[in-house]
This record gives C-alpha cells, structure tokens and sequence, in this order.
C-alpha cells in the first residue's frame, strides 16, 4: 500500500531556515500537502503541490518536489517560534468526482530555538 | 477558524458508555471524513461520506459508526470501546474531488 514517511524530529534556532523531507511510495499521487498541527490543535492546511510541479513558494514557504525520487520537501524562510509545531507530509490520488482520501507520514516535531 | 467545527473537544467515557461525537461545516463541502490520531502512529482514514453516502469504511471495528444525516453534518456513535481506542479523533470535509481538505479541531477521546 501507500506509505509516507518523515523524520521525527528537527531542531532550529529562530532566524534559521528549516527543511522538512518526506518521502512517498505512491507513483500515481496527484497532489501532496503539508499540514501542521499545533499542540491540542487540529489540522491546518500550509500548502499544497500538483505532482506536475517542481516547486511552490507561498510567502516564507517553499515547497519542492523531486517526482523522480518521490521526494518532497516544505523550507520554512526565517524561522519564528510560532512556528513550532508538528508537520505532516499527506499525499492523496484524485480523481474525477472521487473524494480526497489523504494518506499521511507520521508527522515532523520542529522545535524552535529563541 | 477552518470552518469545521467538532464536538465535545474533549470526552472521558467508560467501556460500557454510549457516546456520540459530532462534527459540522458551513463550507458548502460535499464531502466529509473520520479520522484517528494515535500516539506515535499516522493518522488513520476511517471513514468517508459523499454526498450523504458512506464510500469509504477503512476496515473499522464495528462498535464506531458513523452517520452522515446531511452534506454539512458527520457523527460517530461510539459504544463498548477499549482502551486502545483512546485518541484525537479528527474530522474533515472537502469538495467533492477537491484538491483542499480542511479539518476540525479534534475531539480527544480517552476510554477509561
């Protein structure tokens, strides 16, 4: 079946840049997500990449992915530390009038150093 | 504020209670879904309604079922559970065929 791994944990020191990797085994994933989740939060949704797409910047987001290596990556510019929190790496396959059936990595811990 | 509301945030219940989460969007969103937070694990998808309609049942044990009674409405009845189900169960809606799903806060179950 699918699956969506990431590392469980990344340090960084406020001002820094963070880089969150995760990789994917689903070759017909159509669009992968970042979601992060904050401590007794739900899910915010960050931003999102059609897998025909190399890159996306949103501000002080930069998604890339790699489809060849089903790699994808969220670098966060200027790290506060409002942006602690866990990320989730999510893929999902969509496809005409079906659902949005998201499969998720178990998640990244950024902690941020002041 | 996602637009996705969940009820009660929190829920403390005995193996023999009866207890009914509830989740609803003001999204216009046709699609609606449950999911399950453990500890250490990803999220699980359990199930998912379209239109009204149950397309989707993650091979969930029988004592969670959900009901869908509209497009903006989602619950998941809960009884006899264990121990082992105890966790932030999410719920989600989205267009139907969407790119964006948006999820609620979470209620944090925990089974005593």
């Amino acid at each position: 079946g699918e699956d969506v791994e990431q590392s469980l944990f990344l340090s960084v020191r406020e001002g820094d840049s963070s880089v969150i990797n995760c990789t994917y085994t689903d070759s017909s994933s159509t669009y992968l997500y970042w979601y992060k989740q904050e401590p007794g939060a739900g899910l915010q949704l960050l931003t999102y990449i059609f897998s025909n797409m190399d890159m996306k910047q949103d501000q002080r987001l930069t998604v890339l992915l790699n489809k060849k290596d089903k790699h994808l990556s969220l670098r966060i510019a200027d790290t506060q530390t409002g942006d602690s929190a866990i990320y989730f790496c999510a893929e999902t396959e969509t496809y005409g009038g079906a659902t949005n059936k998201l499969i998720f990595g178990t998640g990244t811990l950024l902690a941020v150093q002041p | 504020e996602t637009g996705v509301t969940q009820t009660p945030r929190h829920l403390v219940m005995g193996m023999t209670n009866k207890k009914s989460l509830k989740c609803e969007q003001h999204l216009g969103h046709n699609a609606m879904y449950w999911y399950k937070q453990s500890a250490k694990k990803p999220l699980e998808l359990m199930f998912v309604y379209n239109f009204k309609e149950q397309t989707e049942n993650n091979s969930v044990p029988s004592r969670f079922s959900p009901e869908c009674p509209n497009s903006s409405h989602l619950f998941l009845h809960l009884h006899t559970l264990q121990p082992e189900d105890s966790a932030l169960y999410l719920c989600a809606s989205s267009r139907t065929g969407g790119t964006e799903a948006f999820f609620g806060q979470g209620t944090r179950l925990t089974v005593v």
